[in-house]
C-alpha cells in the first residue's frame, strides 16, 4: 500500500535551536519527494522537491534529505524562528500522472 | 498573479443544504485537485481534473460533485451536505509537463455542517 509515515506528531522546540523531522514511505514507483510548509489557516507552500537521484536539497534554513534506498527523508531546520511554527507534511509523487500521497504531518512550535 | 483562490472562506449550513465551492487559477495549470483536511488525517483528495473536460474521483468522493468549468475554474459541489463532511477544502493545480511540476494550494474554504 502507498503509505507515507511521519515523526514525530507534534515537537516543540526553543527559538533558535535546530530540528529534524523524519518522513519514512512505502510509495512506488517513486517520482519526487516534497516537503510542505503549512501555516494554520493557510494552504500548503512547497519548500522543497527531491527527484531520485538527489540525495539533498536547501531552502534558506531549510535543508531535506533524501535517501531512495531505504525510502526515507527528513527535513533539517536550523536556528529556528517563531515563525517557522507550522505544520510540516511530507508529501510523495509516483510516477506517472497519478495523485500524490501526502503524510499527516508534524506539527512544529517553537517558543520564545 | 494571485495563484490559486478559493470562495467563500468560511461557511456553515445546516444539514441536507446544497452549495458549491469555487476554485480559480491563473497559471493556465492543466490539472486541478479537491483536497479535505480533517484533523489527525493528511489530506485526502476528493476529485481531480487531469485536463479541461475531465474529471476523475479521488479517494474520498462519496457526496461530492465536481465540474471543470474551463481551463482556470474548477468548482466543488455539496448536493446534501452532511455533519461528515465538516472539513476545511483545499483546491489546488499544476502544471502537467517536464520537470517537478509543483502543485500550488488555494488558502483553503472552512466548512461546517451543523
Amino acid at each position: 500500500k502507498n503509505q507515507v509515515e511521519q515523526s514525530p506528531q507534534s515537537l516543540i522546540i526553543l527559538e533558535g535551536k535546530n530540528c529534524t523531522l523524519q518522513c519514512n514511505y512505502t510509495v512506488s514507483p517513486f517520482s519526487n519527494l516534497r516537503w510542505y510548509k503549512q501555516d494554520t489557516g493557510r494552504g500548503p507552500v512547497s519548500l522543497t522537491i527531491m527527484t531520485f537521484s538527489e540525495n539533498t536539497k536547501s531552502n534558506g534554513r531549510y535543508t531535506a534529505t533524501l535517501d531512495a534506498d531505504t525510502k526515507q527523508s527528513s527535513l533539517h531546520i536550523t536556528a529556528s524562528q517563531l515563525s517557522d511554527s507550522a505544520s510540516y507534511i511530507c508529501v510523495v509523487r509516483r510516477s506517472g500522472n497519478t495523485p500524490l500521497v501526502f503524510g499527516k504531518g508534524t506539527r512544529l512550535s517553537v517558543i520564545a | 498573479n494571485a495563484g490559486v483562490t478559493q470562495t467563500p472562506k468560511f461557511q456553515v449550513l445546516k444539514t441536507g443544504q446544497s452549495m458549491t465551492l469555487q476554485c480559480a487559477q491563473d497559471m493556465n495549470h492543466n490539472s486541478m485537485y479537491w483536497y479535505r483536511q480533517d484533523p489527525g488525517m493528511g489530506l485526502r483528495l476528493i476529485y481531480y481534473s487531469a485536463s479541461e473536460g475531465t474529471t476523475d474521483k479521488g479517494e474520498v468522493p462519496n457526496g461530492y460533485n465536481v465540474s471543470r468549468l474551463n481551463k482556470r475554474e474548477f468548482s466543488l459541489r455539496l448536493e446534501s451536505a452532511a455533519p461528515s463532511q465538516t472539513s476545511v477544502y483545499f483546491c489546488a493545480s499544476r502544471k502537467v509537463g517536464t520537470g517537478t511540476n509543483e502543485q500550488f494550494f488555494g488558502p483553503g474554504t472552512r466548512l461546517t455542517v451543523l
